[in-house]
């Protein structure tokens, strides 16, 4: 049973243009919502992390919007640079139970010039 | 400081076999997690252990198993490898498990099975 449903698959976005992508949750539990980046050859890092007491959290040009009652969040990446092309996968968790990470089902960004 | 590292970064194997992963988490770091990562089944959650024990485990076979040292490395078997196996193995540290520990992760195994 997927529990983190991710879309879109792909997106292409102009240089200097917001990317866009949205995560859907259903287990109720969850309280921390991750994103990672992640490139060819290359493990996931961690880019932003939000928790639940907070509808909004920006770092830099990335920035989460968190919607509790709708259980979904969304990753907007503004100005857009050919750097940003790759990999991204949003995740939760139940910090009570430990470190496990559920993934959704990840989106390749590729931004043009 | 150092990173995770995971060795060997690449392996081939024959169906049937049984293969170990290993996996060194940055110093300081008492969890390590296990997931699975295919184009068709995306990043999956095989295991946590944390101070030696396991604290959590995916919903994957028997045939996975896992294991931590006191020094917190951590190792990962496949016994009776299936060509389904294939896939790159991620291995992840945390200084803690639970509450809003970061997870580091490795730049993976490549495992194919032939």
């Amino acid at each position: 049973q997927q529990q983190v449903k991710q879309s879109p698959q792909s997106l292409i976005v102009q240089k200097g243009g917001i990317s866009i992508i949205n995560c859907a949750y259903e287990n109720t539990a969850f309280d921390y919502f991750p994103w990672y980046q992640q490139f060819p050859g290359k493990g996931p890092a961690l880019l932003i992390a939000i928790r639940p007491d907070v509808s909004e959290k920006k770092e830099g040009r990335f920035t989460i919007s968190f919607n509790k009652s709708a259980k979904q969040f969304s990753l907007h990446i503004m100005d857009s640079q050919p750097g940003d092309s790759a990999t991204y996968f949003c995740a939760a968790t139940a910090t009570g139970g430990g470190n496990k990470l559920t993934f959704g089902t990840g989106t390749q960004l590729k931004v043009e010039l | 400081k150092a990173g995770v590292t995971q060795t060997p970064r690449y392996l081939i194997k024959t169906r049937g076999q049984q293969v170990t992963l290993s996996c060194s988490p940055i110093s300081g770091h008492r969890s390590v997690s296990w997931y699975q990562q295919t184009p068709g089944q995306g990043l999956q959650f095989l295991f946590e252990y944390f101070s030696e024990t396991q604290r959590n485990k995916g919903n994957f076979p028997g045939r996975f198993s896992g294991r931590q040292f006191s020094n917190s490395r951590s190792e990962m078997n496949v016994s009776t490898l299936e060509l389904g196996d294939s896939a790159l193995y991620l291995c992840a540290s945390s200084l803690g498990s639970g509450g809003y520990n970061e997870q580091f992760f490795g730049p993976g195994t490549r495992l194919t099975v032939l």
